[in-house]
């Protein structure tokens, strides 16, 4: 299975500024023949399901507001909230399709508003 | 709208059997990819289950730690997917979520398969295992 890891843990953002939030996979989720990365976000607020918000590393999902951001390749992925709001407190996880269908997900990275 | 509605959980013993359900609405669960993902109480979430569309055989795949326990189906005339559940352990402890999963087919190192992220989530059945 590939390992996701996703850091920091937790952070701390004010209101109105960018939070960033990494993901790093133990191989490549890069497929070769089509160079799209495998790879999507979801938020999960308490008590919710979890919600997509990227796919293929950094198509945002319809609905989900552009400041939210999805960038990287191979084994390094980043999601980008460029202004944060009150509403984005949650917990992001990062997950891999790369291997099916044995899907992996990251530890989670819980948002809060500093 | 599209919506899945996740019912079945409850608490149960060990070594007991439960099903979960998840109705469908707005779309046709037998055409679809489905999946069963679990999040274990204050944790991160875990892939369970795939069931591959009709159209596309119907394949079924489980995750390590519940294969030979639990099976995945649906009924098309209900447009429901199910989890059934035997041999419960403390360990499958959980919300169950019930997802459609949405991706590409493309071939892989040992077949060809379906690679996918979920877009629609269910809200979510409660299992808990315990004596």
């Amino acid at each position: 299975d590939i390992v996701m890891t996703q850091s920091p843990d937790s952070l701390a953002v004010s209101l109105g500024e960018r939070a960033t939030i990494n993901c790093k996979s133990s191989q490549s989720v890069l497929y070769s023949s089509n160079n799209k990365n495998y790879l999507a976000w979801y938020q999960q607020k308490p008590g919710q399901p979890p919600k997509l918000l990227i796919y293929w590393a950094s198509t945002r999902e319809s609905g989900v507001p552009d400041r939210f951001s999805g960038s990287g390749s191979g084994t390094d992925f980043t999601l980008t909230i460029s202004s944060l709001q009150a509403e984005d407190v949650a917990v992001y996880y990062c997950q891999q399709y790369y291997i099916t269908p044995s899907i992996t997900f990251g530890q989670g990275t819980r948002l809060e508003i500093k | 709208e599209v919506q899945l509605v996740e019912t079945g959980g409850g608490l149960i013993q060990p070594g007991g059997s439960l099903r979960l359900s998840c109705a469908a609405s707005g779309f046709t669960v037998s055409s679809s990819y489905m999946n069963w993902v679990r999040q274990a109480p204050g944790k991160g979430l875990e892939w369970v289950s795939l069931i591959y569309s009709g159209g596309s055989g119907g394949s079924t795949y489980y995750a390590d730690s519940v294969k030979g326990r639990f099976t995945i189906s649906r009924d098309n005339s209900k447009n429901t997917l199910y989890l059934q559940m035997n041999s419960l352990r403390a360990e499958d402890t959980a919300v169950y979520y019930c997802a459609r999963a949405l991706g590409v087919h493309g071939s892989g190192s040992s077949g060809y398969y379906y690679y996918y992220y979920m877009d629609v989530w269910g809200k979510g059945t409660t299992v808990t295992v315990s004596s």
